[in-house]
This record gives C-alpha cells, sequence and structure tokens, in this order.
C-alpha cells in the first residue's frame, strides 16, 4: 500500500523561529493536504494543494505541492505558542481517500 | 462552513455493549464520509468509507460485523461498535467530504471510547 514519509517526528523551538517540515511517498498522489491536530481534538484543515508545482500560503503557512507529485513540504514563519500541535500532512487519490503521514509533533518555547 | 460535528464526545461503556457514534455534517451535504481510529501518539488509520445510501468499504482488516456503519443521509453517518472490549477502547473520528473540492476532508471533533 501507499506509505507517507514525514520528518521530522518533532521539533522543539523557540518562539519566533520557522519550522519546515515534509512528506515524501513512493507513489503519486493526486492532491496533497496538511493538517493541524491538537490534544483531544479532530485535525483541522491547514492547507489543500491540487497540481504539482502549487505553492500556497495560509497566513504564516506556506505549503508546497512537489513537481514529481511525489512530496510536499509545510512552512511555518514567526511561530508563536498557539502553533503547538501534531501536523499531518496527507496524499489523497482519485477515489477520495487519504493516507496520512506519522505526523510531526511542534512544541514551542515561549 | 465545512463543519463536521461527532457525539458522544467520550463514552464509557461496559466490556460486552455496543456503542453508538453520530457523525454530522452540520451546513453542507456530504455523499462520501470516511471513519478513522487513531491510537496516542500516533497517525489516523481509515476504518472504512461510508457511501450515502450503500454499503460501506471497509479497510482491510477492520471487522465489518464489528464495526458497523450507516450512511442513512447526505448528512449522518453512524458508526456502531459491537460487543466492545477493552482493545475496542480508541479516538474514532469521522471527516466528511464537501464536495467542492475532490479530496478535501473535513474532520469531526473525535469520540473517546473507553471500554472498561
Amino acid at each position: 500500500g501507499q506509505q507517507l514519509n514525514q520528518s521530522p517526528q518533532s521539533m522543539f523551538i523557540q518562539e519566533g523561529e520557522d519550522v519546515s517540515m515534509n512528506c515524501t511517498s513512493s507513489s503519486i498522489f493526486n492532491t496533497w493536504l496538511w493538517y493541524k491536530q491538537e490534544p483531544g481534538e479532530g485535525p483541522v484543515l491547514l492547507i489543500a494543494l491540487y497540481k504539482a508545482g502549487e505553492l500556497t500560503s495560509n497566513g504564516r503557512l506556506t505549503a508546497q505541492f512537489g513537481i514529481t507529485r511525489k512530496d510536499s513540504f509545510l512552512n511555518i514563519s514567526a511561530s508563536i505558542p498557539s502553533d503547538v500541535g501534531i501536523y499531518f500532512c496527507a496524499g489523497g487519490t482519485s477515489y477520495g481517500k487519504l493516507t496520512f503521514g506519522q505526523g510531526t509533533i511542534l512544541t514551542v518555547h515561549p | 462552513g465545512a463543519v463536521v460535528s461527532q457525539h458522544p464526545s467520550w463514552v464509557i461503556c461496559k466490556s460486552g455493549t455496543s456503542v453508538k457514534i453520530e457523525c454530522r455534517s452540520l451546513d453542507f451535504q456530504a455523499t462520501t464520509m470516511f471513519w478513522y481510529r487513531q491510537f496516542p501518539k500516533q497517525s489516523l488509520m481509515l476504518m472504512a468509507t461510508s457511501n450515502e445510501g450503500s454499503k460501506a468499504t471497509y479497510e482491510q482488516g477492520v471487522e465489518k460485523d464489528k464495526f458497523l456503519i450507516n450512511h442513512a443521509s447526505l448528512t449522518l453517518s453512524t458508526l456502531t461498535v459491537t460487543s466492545a472490549h477493552p482493545e475496542d477502547s480508541s479516538f474514532y473520528i469521522c471527516s466528511a467530504r464537501s464536495g467542492r473540492a475532490d479530496n478535501e476532508q473535513f474532520f469531526g471533533p473525535g469520540t473517546r471510547l473507553t471500554v472498561l
């Protein structure tokens, strides 16, 4: 089956620093999505990418759909304490199912 | 827009009982909903795809007689965990496709199930 490798597994950063995380796959995806999940909650959609090479921003978040369609990255600029959470990438196929990465646990120290 | 609710948010039950979890799309119609299971500090594992008016499609290894799914309307899907056992304790999350874009899924807040 399809697998996504998400890295890093965890990050401990100071407030104000920039953050970068990425996902790679052995398979091609039609869509890349980035979600954030806080404890005891469901994931919240941050950014959706639909075309190879697409670069999309949402506030301090920027994500790109890799040109090979097998990878994506998410950057967070000028991190703040409320950025804490688990970030998941997800690859989507034409069948509508999503395959999730293992998640990146982000901790921001004030 | 694209709000998904789940009920209950948490449930504690005795071993052997059945538990029903509801997933509703509040401001859109969802022909397809998904049910996931998540263990602590792990990623989401897709259990099944629920299509309105038809039988659910289960992922490999998921017992369809154990996890009954009903998608009776365009805004409601239910997951029933039958004869629950402690190993069924987990965080169950549903999602719905809004139909505005192919693969965007919007998630409910999850249901924490604890089986004693």
